[in-house]
């Protein structure tokens, strides 16, 4: 079965500066879906990027980008030019294929301090 | 985007009663929607998965028939939590996958919470 890692239970910024969330994953497939989600206080899931393993490429979305290392099964999330609307929880998602589950990790509370 | 909608955002009920949650995608159909269920600062875990047509697949730990899924059209599944009683107290969250180019990207409905006194 899949596991999604995420240590860093608690990480705080400055606004402005720039922070990365840790998470790592286990898996055997070749090819799967990542995925970073925002959860604030409203508790909306909201999709913040995602990632095909097939692509070397790292995605990339504004403020919002990943380091995938598929061969270390890591894939961080950094978030340029923090806003205090960044201020979240924050969780790291796999998915094997289109029509199964997410599973998650536990999450990553984010505090940015203005 | 795609949009879920889920319905009701918040409810308490007395131990014993029955309470429906419905997760309804409003501009595709979704022959698969997924139900979890979150505690207080934890994650998102699974509970089942609904399935158009058929019956749900529950995950290990999960009780059926505690917890009755319905997936009776393409656009709407709902999650009955039978005879609740406090330990059932949580935030319950569907979502769903619309088809086509972007099918691996999961939408969330905005979650039930759900207080049982």
């Amino acid at each position: 079965a899949q596991t999604v890692t995420q240590s860093q239970p608690e990480m705080s910024v400055q606004e402005a500066e720039t922070v990365t969330l840790s998470c790592t994953y286990d898996t055997s497939e070749s090819d799967y879906y990542l995925f970073w989600y925002k959860q604030p206080p409203s508790r909306q899931m909201i999709l913040v990027i995602r990632q095909e393993a097939y692509k070397q490429q790292n995605a990339t979305e504004n403020r919002f980008s990943v380091n995938f290392q598929k061969a270390a099964k890591s894939f961080s999330l950094k978030i340029s030019d923090s806003q205090l609307g960044d201020a979240a929880m924050y969780f790291c998602a796999y998915r094997s294929a289109w029509n199964t589950p997410l599973v998650f990790g536990k999450g990553t509370r984010l505090s940015v301090i203005a | 985007g795609a949009v879920v909608s889920q319905h009701p955002s918040r409810v308490i009920c007395k131990s014993g009663t029955s309470v429906k949650i419905e997760c309804r995608s409003l501009d595709f159909q979704a022959t698969t929607m997924f139900w979890y269920r979150q505690f207080p600062k934890k994650s998102l875990m699974l509970m089942a998965t609904s399935n158009e047509g058929s019956k749900a697949t529950y995950e290990q730990g999960v009780e059926k028939d505690k917890f009755l899924i319905n997936h009776a059209s393409l656009t709407l599944s709902t999650l009955t939590v039978t005879s609740a009683h406090p330990e059932d107290s949580s935030f319950y969250i569907c979502s769903a996958s619309p088809p086509g180019r972007f099918r691996e990207k999961l939408f969330f409905g905005s979650g039930t919470q759900l207080s049982v006194l």
